[in-house]
């Protein structure tokens, strides 16, 4: 059964470091979104992303934050400049549809431990 | 912002008892999801209920919606150790993408 998969599965990096996290969603998926969830709390979204642009961000995807699909098969959250509070799992998902109305699946996750 | 709320009550009960989570929500919503996390891992995604249907079996699972209460439950019948997770409900606010999830609500199944 397809899956989405994402690398690196734990990641840890000084405080102001770049991190890129990458993500490989289900191959006929056409939305991607990322989420992230701090240990203990809510799983938050961050972005939402369709046919190369982002169509929804929330208050948390600031300027710290971009999304690119490189190629026809990767989806990346870059952190340019990491702060403690960024420490937390960062899910990548995707869908077929719009998330509105269809399924949104997700991978495994990559923990981000910012020192 | 809109967000599914569970009940925050653990839930813990012997193998073979039946599990019951509600959650509840504020605005009009598209659909509500229903996931389960094990410790520390991904998310599952288990059954997506539509905001014109009122209940949805998937094997052991059984969801309900009230958009007139604006809440839903989950139902696993005749639980198993391997239920042992965490379960959230995610709504689809009506006119979003986003998935907006609940606190999540931790089972313990006693084999």
């Amino acid at each position: 059964e397809p899956e989405v998969t994402q690398t690196p599965s734990h990641q840890v990096t000084q405080m102001g470091q770049e991190v890129i996290l990458r993500c490989v969603p289900i191959s006929n998926h056409l939305y991607f979104y990322w989420y992230r969830q701090i240990l203990g709390q809510k799983v938050e979204f961050l972005v939402s992303f369709y046919n190369n642009e982002i169509s929804e961000k929330s208050e948390i995807f600031d300027d710290q934050f971009s999304v690119e699909r490189p190629d026809g098969s990767n989806f990346t959250l870059k952190i340019r400049s990491t702060k403690l509070e960024d420490s937390a799992m960062y899910f990548c998902a995707s869908s077929w549809g719009q998330g509105g109305q269809e399924t949104q699946y997700f991978g495994p996750g990559t923990r981000l431990l910012v020192l | 912002s809109q967000q599914g709320e569970e009940d925050p009550q653990a839930l813990s009960i012997q193998e073979g008892e039946n599990a019951t989570m509600n959650c509840s929500y504020k605005t009009s919503i598209n659909n509500l999801q229903w996931y389960r996390q094990n410790s520390g891992r991904g998310l599952v995604h288990l059954i997506l209920i539509r905001s014109n249907e009122r209940e949805k079996h998937s094997g052991r699972l059984r969801v309900t919606l009230d958009t007139s209460k604006k809440s839903s439950s989950l139902l696993i019948t005749a639980s198993r150790a391997a239920d042992t997770a965490s379960y959230f409900c995610a709504t689809v606010p009506y006119g979003n993408n986003r998935l907006a999830f609940g606190k999540g609500n931790q089972v313990v199944v006693i084999p």
